[in-house]
């Protein structure tokens, strides 16, 4: 099945700076890659997500990429703010069968400090 | 309004009782899944459900089971609760009719499940 690799798990950036977390991806055929983020607290929310034909999407301050090639993809925050801070997820989700599940990272704690 | 509702939001039993967990979407959803997670780390696929009458087990080894008679409800049991199983447990939805079809999940706020 499909295996999902999250770095680092924790990050702390300074307001304004960018932050960047990486995921690589074991199963070609994966097709799907949405991010989520969990406040303290609070349900995953997805913020982003991108398909395989698609190798970057940008969202106001937030952006993701894909290197199908190399399975990995990453999460890019721009202008870091005290309100980003939460756990982001990636995730990988295939097209077929069993790899029809989200397959999730284990998380990234990003903290952002004034 | 349209959401994924979870109840109860906290619960403290003692080891050994029966408890559920309820999980309902008003949505219209076919695909449902239950997800185990300790607060705010890595999140574990327990169950899930294409539509009625459709239950798997996921990639986390439970003994919890589920039920999906209505396409609106998916409850989660335990038959007898051991501290082990203190942790959150969250349902999710999506829309997709084929699990071809790529589409977000909808997570519930949760219950967040002590056992003593």
């Amino acid at each position: 099945g499909e295996n999902v690799e999250q770095h680092p798990s924790t990050l702390s950036v300074q307001e304004g700076d960018s932050a960047v977390i990486k995921c690589t991806y074991s199963d070609s055929a994966s097709n799907y890659f949405p991010w989520y983020k969990q406040e303290l607290g609070k349900r995953p929310q997805l913020i982003i997500d991108i398909r395989s034909n698609v190798g970057e999407k940008k969202d106001q301050r937030i952006a993701v990429t894909l290197n199908k090639t190399a399975k990995h993809f990453s999460l890019h925050i721009t202008e870091t703010q005290p309100e980003d801070s939460a756990v982001y997820f990636c995730a990988a989700k295939g097209n077929t069968g069993t790899a029809s599940k989200l397959t999730f990272g284990t998380g990234t704690r990003l903290q952002v400090t004034l | 309004e349209a959401d994924i509702y979870q109840t109860p939001r906290y619960l403290v039993i003692g080891t050994g009782k029966k408890i559920t967990l309820e999980c309902s979407q008003t949505m219209g959803h076919d695909k449902m899944y239950w997800y185990q997670q300790d607060p705010g780390m890595e999140l574990h696929l327990i169950h899930y459900s294409y539509g009625v009458n459709s239950t798997e087990k996921g990639d986390l080894s439970s003994e919890s089971t589920v039920s999906r008679i209505r396409t609106e409800h998916f409850p989660l049991t335990l038959e007898s609760a051991r501290p082990s199983h203190t942790s959150q447990y969250l349902c999710a939805s999506t829309p997709s009719k084929s699990p071809s079809y790529n589409s977000p999940l909808h997570f519930g706020n949760g219950t967040r499940l002590t056992v003593t």
